[in-house]
């Protein structure tokens, strides 16, 4: 069975960072690109990242570029997002989700996901 | 960006009713279309991939059709657990694009 477990959200000051993790089991975790979507409370859903399978591949929107980073440490099972300068507007659940195409390719559909967790950002 | 634009925003409606929600692309995105269903505090799931192919495990009561710009998620009979929003998804190309949900509710 294919799980996902985030951690690493809680509440940050404006400026301040965090990193959020998501470990992955039940899957050849290397052999699937991942992605980070965002749901502001009451909100609709946002992608935020994405990353191909050997972390050759890595694809951001624009609303995070240059402040949030995704990695992969395949060796762990285990998903990363960096996220500096945080601002009120990151205030989010943050979900991670496995890509449901094999191999090495890009983005194609979300086919499972964690249960997310909250980071609030606030003063 | 690709704009996903879904409608309606939200709509009432009874069990065993058939509904069905649209989502207008900005631009051609061939079949590269995803819809996921999200229950209130859960995370969401995966209902189609490729505008039409049923992801394992979910009731044939979903179905989804078009390519290009416009697709329809169609439930034929709404059931109780089925009262929940709904969104498109665009994978055609980066940015990753969701449509801003459709409400269904009771």
């Amino acid at each position: 069975e294919v799980q996902l477990l985030e951690s690493g959200g809680g509440l940050v000051q404006p400026g301040g960072s965090l990193r959020l993790s998501c470990a992955g089991s039940g899957f050849m975790f290397s052999s699937y690109a991942m992605s980070w979507v965002r749901q502001a409370p009451g909100k609709g859903l946002e992608w935020v990242s994405g990353i191909s399978g050997r972390g050759g591949s890595i694809y951001d929107a624009a609303s995070v570029k240059g402040r949030f980073t995704i990695s992969r440490d395949n060796s762990k099972n285990t998903l990363y997002l960096q996220m500096d300068s945080l601002r009120d507007e990151d205030t989010a659940r943050y979900y991670c989700a496995k890509d449901r195409g094999y191999g090495d390719g890009g983005l194609n559909a979300f086919e499972n996901w964690g249960q997310g967790t909250m980071v609030t950002v606030s003063s | 960006d690709i704009q996903m634009t879904q409608s309606p925003p939200s709509l009432s409606a009874s069990i065993g009713d058939r509904v069905t929600i649209t989502c207008r692309a900005s631009q051609a995105i061939s079949t590269y279309l995803n819809w996921y269903q999200q229950n209130p505090g859960k995370a969401p799931r995966l209902l189609i991939f490729g505008a039409s192919t049923l992801q394992s495990g979910v009731p044939s009561r979903f179905s989804g059709t078009g390519s290009g710009t416009d697709f329809t998620l169609t439930i034929s009979s709404l059931q109780p657990e089925d009262f929940a929003t709904f969104y498109c998804q665009q994978t055609y190309k980066t940015p990753v694009t969701f449509g801003q949900g459709t409400k269904v509710e009771i």
